[in-house]
């Protein structure tokens, strides 16, 4: 089945720094969403973006299909930032299957 | 629009009972998808319905169902609890309006989870 890779695994800023979250998927998709979880175990729906750039207030998004990843961009982080980033892919050619979830870029902003 | 709301937020069983979780999407949202997170696995999807059906099914035993009422509310049952089913459950609701025997490709929105402990 697919595989979705997320780098790094662990990220740790001090408020202000900007970041760079990766996502690499092995198949083609029709289906790329980015989350972040809160301490509390919410997941937050940040981009819908199979393909494309999106930006919204400080984040911003690019996947680029063809070559099978997608960024996710954070910049001048603040503590609330914090948390799990989960990106999650759909598979075109695997009928049944649902939301594939990389394993997650956990980040710390401190003040 | 309200969100996604998932009862209860906390559960704590013993093995071998049987629990009910509950998800109601959001308004005008006809696609259910379930999924459970655990440290050691991570995010799994357990089953989608839509419109009442079972659309899409994740590789779980058959402890686990589901069902979806008429007005997209839909209901997760786990018997015979076992030690390794605590985590944390998660609904997601959207639109729904993917191909038909795939999983829809728009949007889901996640609900809060309900932490589900075995002891």
């Amino acid at each position: 089945g697919i595989q979705v890779e997320q780098s790094p695994p662990d990220l740790i800023l001090q408020e202000g720094a900007n970041s760079t979250l990766r996502c690499n998927f092995s198949d083609s998709v029709n289906n790329l969403q980015w989350f972040h979880q809160n301490p509390w175990g919410q997941l937050i729906n940040l981009f819908y973006i199979p393909s494309g750039t999106k930006q919204n207030g400080r984040l911003s998004a690019t996947t680029v299909a063809t070559e099978r990843y997608s960024l996710l961009y954070i910049s001048s982080s603040q503590t609330t930032d914090s948390g799990v980033y989960f990106c999650a892919v759909e598979p075109t050619n695997q009928a049944g299957t649902a939301l594939i979830f990389g394993k997650g870029t956990t980040l710390s902003v401190s003040s | 629009k309200a969100g996604v709301t998932q009862t209860p937020r906390y559960l704590i069983k013993t093995r071998g009972q049987q629990v009910t979780l509950s998800c109601s999407p959001i308004s005008g949202h006809r696609s259910v998808s379930w999924y459970q997170q655990t440290p050691g696995q991570g995010l799994q999807f357990l089953f989608e319905y839509f419109s009442e059906t079972q659309r899409n099914k994740g590789n779980f035993p058959g402890r686990f169902s589901g069902r979806q009422f008429s007005n997209s509310r839909s209901e997760m049952n786990v018997s015979t609890l076992e030690l390794g089913d605590s985590a944390l459950y998660l609904c997601a609701s959207s639109l729904g309006l993917g191909l038909a025997g795939t999983l829809n490709t728009d949007t889901q929105y996640f609900g809060p989870g309900t932490r589900l402990t075995v002891l």
